[in-house]
């Protein structure tokens, strides 16, 4: 069984571009959550989507934008990018909405904004 | 608005003596209580949760933690720490039910001496 994983692992970008991560998800799993953790702090809930739909967002702006593809892996979009998007992305699939079911992490992307 | 707190930034100890990372919720009478531990270039795993029932909940690599509705707590523990357990560790809270949009507190840095 194949766990999450995460592209690229390191990347790095100017302000103002724009950047694409991407994860997959664990075998059988059609939800999937990103997060993004700051240096020194605790992951920080973006949004979750279920079966290709959004299913619930955290406090950030519309710049941060996601798809999930049918085979359920899944992008995090980010234009427009500034300093403070530097950070580790995390994504973490489950099933079935990841209300009683454990997600799984994947290793995270390291972006630096420069 | 709903937090998690872990009040230590980082803690040393001896390998073998006992460990206790404290963490502080903010949310719910019925909340539901993560601790994950993050090593370097892995991804989260998960140690334990606490959904209801038993307020003592035993994890994986010989942690526990006790839930204290009265004090909004949920402190992690070990007996015994060995070199292998020197991380990042990491308590959250599922607001929105379960494992859905997760809010992690800043993390608590381990580190072990020989």
């Amino acid at each position: 069984e194949t766990g999450v994983t995460q592209s690229p692992t390191h990347l790095i970008k100017t302000r103002g571009q724009q950047v694409t991560l991407r994860c997959s998800s664990q075998s059988g799993h059609n939800t999937v959550s990103w997060y993004q953790q700051a240096l020194g702090q605790g992951p920080q809930f973006i949004f979750q989507y279920y079966r290709e739909e959004e299913n619930g967002r955290g406090n950030f702006p519309p710049r941060f934008s996601g798809l999930q593809f049918p085979n359920y892996s899944s992008e995090l979009n980010v234009n427009a990018l500034e300093l403070d998007d530097s950070a580790l992305y995390l994504c973490a699939s489950s099933l079935e909405g990841a209300g009683g079911n454990e997600q799984f992490f994947g290793p995270g992307t390291r972006l630096t904004v420069l | 608005a709903q937090s998690v707190t872990q009040p230590d930034i980082h803690i040393t100890v001896s390998e073998g003596a006992s460990l206790e990372l404290r963490c502080n919720y903010s949310y719910g009478a019925t909340p539901y209580l993560f601790w994950y531990v993050q090593s370097p270039g892995q991804g989260l795993q998960l140690l334990l949760k606490y959904f209801s029932g038993d307020t003592l909940v035993q994890g994986i690599k010989g942690f526990e933690a006790e839930f204290k509705r009265s004090q909004s707590s949920f402190n992690l523990r070990k007996p015994s720490v060995h070199w292998s357990d020197a991380a990042e560790y990491f308590c959250a809270e599922g607001p929105g039910g379960g494992y859905n949009k997760l809010i992690f507190g800043a993390g608590t840095r381990l580190a072990v001496h020989p």
